[in-house]
């Protein structure tokens, strides 16, 4: 069965630092691939997605994440962290047998240092 | 706003009592998912539905049922509901394969 594995529960950055989140998936047949934001008290917000095409996607308040079928991976990033950004990150995948069905990961609390 | 519209917000119950959640998904979305999120499970697939019928089953308790209605909204029914059972449950929908979900801001169930 397909999974989703987020390393890092917490992750905390500095204002203007780096921001990385890990993602890794099971299945050996590529999915499509998704990351949501979670803010304090509201519903998940789509940031980007990939389905076909290139591998790496832009998406929206300046993240991106890049496709790599042979690391099984889709992490997440932002060259620069603002005190915005401090949410809770998914990641989510297919299901191969419903590729309606998504399968999320636990999640990653980003936290944001001035 | 997502477009996707929960009700209620809130939901304080008690024990072994009976609560229904209700879900408009965005205007044209066929699809509508329901979710649970819980500190300790993250967020469990429940159930889809495309176009009124079920689609596909996820780690729905029995005592949970679904349905989605002509005019496309959903609606969760939780029975004989138990402590383990307060949660967020948050409703999604869909327009096409592949497209990703818009969520709504979910309810909170308080179970007490």
């Amino acid at each position: 069965a397909q999974s989703v594995t987020q390393l890092g529960s917490h992750v905390s950055v500095s204002e203007g630092a780096l921001v990385l989140l890990r993602c890794n998936y099971s299945s050996s047949v590529p999915p499509y691939l998704f990351w949501y934001v979670q803010y304090p008290n509201q519903g998940l917000q789509l940031l980007l997605k990939y389905t076909t095409g290139a591998t790496l996607v832009k998406g929206i308040n300046g993240f991106e994440a890049e496709f790599k079928k042979s690391e099984t991976s889709f992490h997440l990033t932002k060259p620069s962290a603002h005190m915005s950004d401090a949410a809770e990150y998914f990641c989510a995948v297919s299901d191969p047998g419903n590729t309606d069905k998504l399968i999320f990961g636990t999640g990653t609390r980003l936290q944001v240092f001035p | 706003d997502s477009g996707v519209t929960q009700t209620p917000k809130h939901l304080i119950t008690a024990t072994g009592q009976r609560v229904t959640l209700r879900c408009s998904p965005r205007s044209g979305d066929l699809s509508v998912y329901w979710y649970q999120q819980s500190l300790d499970q993250g967020l469990q697939f429940l159930i889809q539905y495309y176009n009124g019928e079920e689609r596909a089953k996820g780690n729905i308790l029995e005592r949970f049922s679904a349905q989605q209605f002509p005019d496309l909204h959903s609606e969760l029914n939780l029975s004989s509901l138990e402590l383990g059972d307060s949660a967020l449950y948050f409703c999604a929908s869909s327009e096409r394969e592949n497209y990703g979900y818009t969520f709504g801001s979910g309810t909170r169930l308080t179970v007490v």
